[in-house]
Parts: C-alpha cells; sequence; structure tokens
C-alpha cells in the first residue's frame, strides 16, 4: 500500500489568511492525488482531483499542485465555513489511500 | 438529484456478520464504479472496497480481504456490501462512494458522490 502523510496534522489561522497543506507520497503517484473537505458530522467532499483541477461548484480560493511523492493544497483566504479537516487520497497504486487529515481551525 | 442511501448498520456480537446495502438515484448506476469507505470513531477515512461499472472487478483493502464481499445489482441500482467475521476494529461510519469517472477500473477512484454514511458497531 502506499503510504501517505500530511502536515500539519492541525493548524490554526485567522479569516483572510492563506492556508497551505502538504500531502506525500512514500512512492510516486503521478498527478493521481485528490482532495476532500470533512466538515463535522458531514460526509466529505471532493475539492480537487487529479492533483489541480478544481470540482464543479467548489470556490476558486481552493487549489492544488505537486506531482510525484510531494503536493499542496493551499486556501488563499480562509473563511469561517472552511473549518473543516482536509484529506489527501491517492489513487495510482491499489489500494486508494487517504492521508490522515489535516484539521483547520479558526 | 443524485443521491446515495444506505441502510443495515447497527450493532453486532465480535465474529458475527452484516450486509449493507446502498441505493442510488439520479444517475446512471450502470456506468459508475461503486465503493464503500469507512471511518472509525474519530479516525480517518480508509478505502473498503470497490467493484467497477460492471461488476466484473472489485478490490479489497488489507484489513478486509477475505471477510467483506462487494456486489451490485444495475437492475436495482444499488450496492451491497456483505461483512463476515466481524471484528471490533470493523467498527465504523460506513460510506457508499461514487467514483467520478463512468467505466474506471475500480482503483482508479475520484470520490465525488458520498452518502450519509450507515453505523457498524461491533461490541459484545
Amino acid at each position: 500500500d502506499i503510504r501517505m502523510t500530511q502536515s500539519p496534522s492541525s493548524l490554526s489561522a485567522s479569516v483572510g489568511d492563506r492556508v497551505t497543506i502538504t500531502c506525500q507520497a512514500r512512492r510516486g503517484v503521478s498527478d493521481h492525488l485528490n482532495w476532500y473537505q470533512q466538515k463535522p458530522g458531514k460526509a466529505p467532499k471532493l475539492l480537487i482531483y487529479d492533483a489541480f483541477n478544481l470540482e464543479t461548484g467548489v470556490p476558486s480560493r481552493f487549489s492544488g499542485s505537486g506531482s510525484g511523492t510531494d503536493f499542496t493544497f493551499t486556501i488563499s483566504s480562509l473563511q469561517p465555513e472552511d473549518i473543516a479537516t482536509y484529506y489527501c487520497q491517492q489513487y495510482d497504486g491499489d489500494p486508494p489511500t487517504f492521508g490522515p487529515g489535516t484539521k483547520v481551525e479558526i | 438529484e443524485v443521491q446515495l442511501v444506505e441502510s443495515g448498520g447497527r450493532v453486532v456480537r465480535p465474529g458475527g456478520s452484516l450486509r449493507l446495502s446502498c441505493a442510488a438515484s439520479g444517475f446512471s448506476f450502470d456506468d459508475y464504479g461503486m465503493n464503500w469507505v469507512r471511518q472509525g470513531p474519530g479516525k480517518g477515512l480508509e478505502w473498503v472496497s470497490g467493484i467497477n461499472w460492471n461488476g466484473v472487478s472489485a478490490g479489497y483493502g488489507g484489513s478486509v480481504k477475505g471477510r467483506f464481499t462487494i456486489s451490485r445489482d444495475n437492475a436495482k441500482n444499488s450496492l451491497s456490501l456483505q461483512m463476515n467475521s466481524l471484528r471490533a476494529e470493523d467498527t465504523a461510519l460506513y460510506y457508499c462512494v461514487r467514483n467520478k469517472r463512468p467505466r474506471a477500473a475500480y482503483y482508479d477512484v475520484v470520490f465525488d458522490i458520498w452518502g450519509q454514511g450507515t453505523m457498524v458497531t461491533v461490541s459484545s
């Protein structure tokens, strides 16, 4: 299995701040990397797929970049509704695997 | 409206069996691979199993391989997960999840549509 790591595990930022989360794969996964947002008590929601493609309807303040083993997820201007846990997920290897999550607080 | 509704979760004894179901609506079910993803209490996400659009190929996470079986009925727009030899560590919220890409391999997954989950508790 391809092990995924995320950093930080949690962060606290202010409204309007730029927030960056990194995700690292144990071995290269090309651009086969997705990002999800999970709010408390809710199912996860797809935000970014194939490393940098914004899912339909997702605000443009969310973005993703990277390829191979190192990926970055960015919220350009943090909003109160962005409080959530964010997960990366690779699908280059079988089985698909998730990172442990990054909890974002204000 | 695209929707996935899970059912079947309950409290079950260790070693017991359980069958989860997922009813799909609002899209061409037989064009899409489907998956089960679980989340233990206070824990992260774990892919449990996936099946391709026509049911020919399926895969399992290492922790459930040999104990769980995924299946689908395209005529009824339904997905199932048969869970045998349940353990305490299988306690989780089980989500039914669609693969965004039509007719993709079961492991080529972008999880775009999620149900609300059904809770499985394994306890004596």
